[in-house]
């Protein structure tokens, strides 16, 4: 069974530093990895996906990598803003019916 | 934004009452999914689509059933609603494969008395 972990659970910064969310994933037998943001009290919004075959994404300040094989992967946020407050997530897609698991998270929230 | 409405998106029920929330799609994918959010577990799935009449279950499925008669829409039913199945409810599609996104509908907030 897939377990999928975040570690911090929760990070507080100030505004402007860069900053390195982790991600880690039981089975490499993956499909693709995808990172999301969730505001509260909203659904998710997809920020990048990475292909399993696919070192690293970006998209803007944030760059994403992976590295299968040892069943991690990182999100990147460079000079960090208040508006990048949010839960983020990661989530594995499996090689078999397409289904996603989670992990619960990291909270950040990015102080003026 | 993909096309994904959830209804309703709030909800109080009571105790041993039956319960659907519906996820209709525009975007023709051909995987659906219900999952819950609870504190302190994430997000975990509860069914999932891979086209019309065919389902599966995840890994939290007791108690609850699905349908998906037509592509757009997929239904999540509560059997008879218990307070344990309080929580969050969330819609996805995907079109499968290594390149797709999976997009999440704005959730359905379910609170069994």
């Amino acid at each position: 069974k897939q377990e999928v972990t975040q570690i911090p659970a929760a990070l507080s910064v100030p505004e402007g530093e860069n900053l390195v969310l982790n991600c880690s994933f039981t089975d490499s037998a993956i499909y693709n990895l995808q990172w999301f943001r969730q505001d509260p009290g909203k659904g998710l919004t997809s920020l990048l996906l990475i292909q399993s075959s696919q070192r690293e994404q970006t998209s803007g300040r944030l760059n994403a990598s992976l590295d299968k094989s040892s069943g991690r992967s990182t999100l990147y946020i460079a000079a960090s803003q208040p508006g990048d407050s949010a839960t983020y997530l990661c989530a594995v897609m499996d090689g078999t019916a397409s289904k996603l698991t989670f992990g619960t998270g990291t909270r950040l929230q990015v102080t003026l | 934004d993909a096309g994904i409405t959830q209804s309703p998106r709030h909800k109080v029920t009571e105790t041993g009452t039956p319960v659907t929330l519906r996820c209709h799609q525009t975007e023709n994918h051909r995987y659906m999914y219900w999952y819950r959010q609870d504190p302190g577990h994430g997000l975990r799935l509860i069914h999932y689509s891979y086209g019309v009449k065919d389902t599966d279950k995840g890994e939290v499925s007791d108690g609850y059933s699905v349908s998906r008669s037509k592509t757009e829409d997929f239904l999540l039913t509560l059997e008879s609603a218990t307070s344990s199945q309080t929580s969050v409810y969330f819609c996805a599609i995907s079109d499968g494969g290594i390149w797709t996104e999976a997009f999440f509908g704005q959730g359905t907030r379910l609170t069994v008395v």
